[in-house]
């Protein structure tokens, strides 16, 4: 039950597009449509940003967007706002795991 | 509205026991699979445990095989988690989480119980 691998800290200015990399294997990402994300403010539960790669549950903002190639999948937001600044876990859920990723720190600047 | 609530997190000695508890409302829990994710202070997250909505499958992560035991009352909408042989390293916020219809990710999120393993 590998950590998938994501940078420690990616950091950018108000309206600037920033990617979040989750790096995994053929085991887990490569195989899978069942990537997503969580967004966690500090001291709050996380909450799920993107579900099988690139959908986007109800009420989260078309802002936050994910995409697939390979053992890599990734975040992307654009606009980056204030309240985008939060820790970011991706996760290739099989039904029988759910192994996270390393996390990702994003400071807006 | 989907709420989970967790209880059942506190002080224990290492080599102690705890159980933590869900209580689920908003949806039809039977129908559902559910999950335990912990994290530590100041660390990521790590997925713990699952178990389908029959309560007849569980699965676990490597660390907690064979001291931890996910069950469910659907009678009751709750979700447990047996801890055992408690080791410093489960020191942790526990929280209580439902798959989506799917199986494919985790959707909605309890607040969290902390679970201190200390002398």
């Amino acid at each position: 039950q590998s950590l998938l691998t994501q940078p420690a800290s990616v950091s950018g200015s108000p309206g600037q597009s920033i990617a979040i990399s989750c790096t995994g294997t053929s085991s887990d990402i490569g195989r899978s449509n069942y990537v997503s994300w969580y967004q966690q403010h500090p001291g709050k539960a996380p909450k799920l940003m993107i579900y099988d790669v690139s959908n986007r549950p109800s009420g989260v903002s078309d802002r936050f967007s994910g995409a697939k190639s390979g053992n890599t999948a990734s975040l992307t937001i654009s606009g980056l706002q204030a309240d985008d600044e939060a820790d970011y876990y991706c996760s290739s859920y099989t039904g029988s795991t759910a192994p996270f990723g390393t996390g990702t720190k994003v400071t807006v600047l | 509205e989907v709420q989970l609530l967790e209880s059942g997190g506190g002080l224990v000695q290492p080599g102690g026991s705890l159980r933590l508890s869900c209580a689920a409302s908003g949806f039809t829990f039977r129908d559902y699979v559910m999950n335990w994710v912990r994290q530590a202070p100041g660390k990521g997250l790590e997925w713990v445990s699952i178990i389908n909505g029959a309560g007849d499958g569980t699965y676990y992560a490597d660390s907690v095989e064979g001291r931890f035991t996910v069950s469910r009352d659907n009678s009751k909408n709750t979700l447990y988690l047996q801890m055992n042989s408690l080791r410093p390293e489960d020191t942790a916020i526990y929280y209580c989480v439902k798959s989506n219809s799917a199986w494919s990710s985790l959707d909605y999120w309890g607040q969290g119980t902390l679970v201190t393993a200390s002398s």
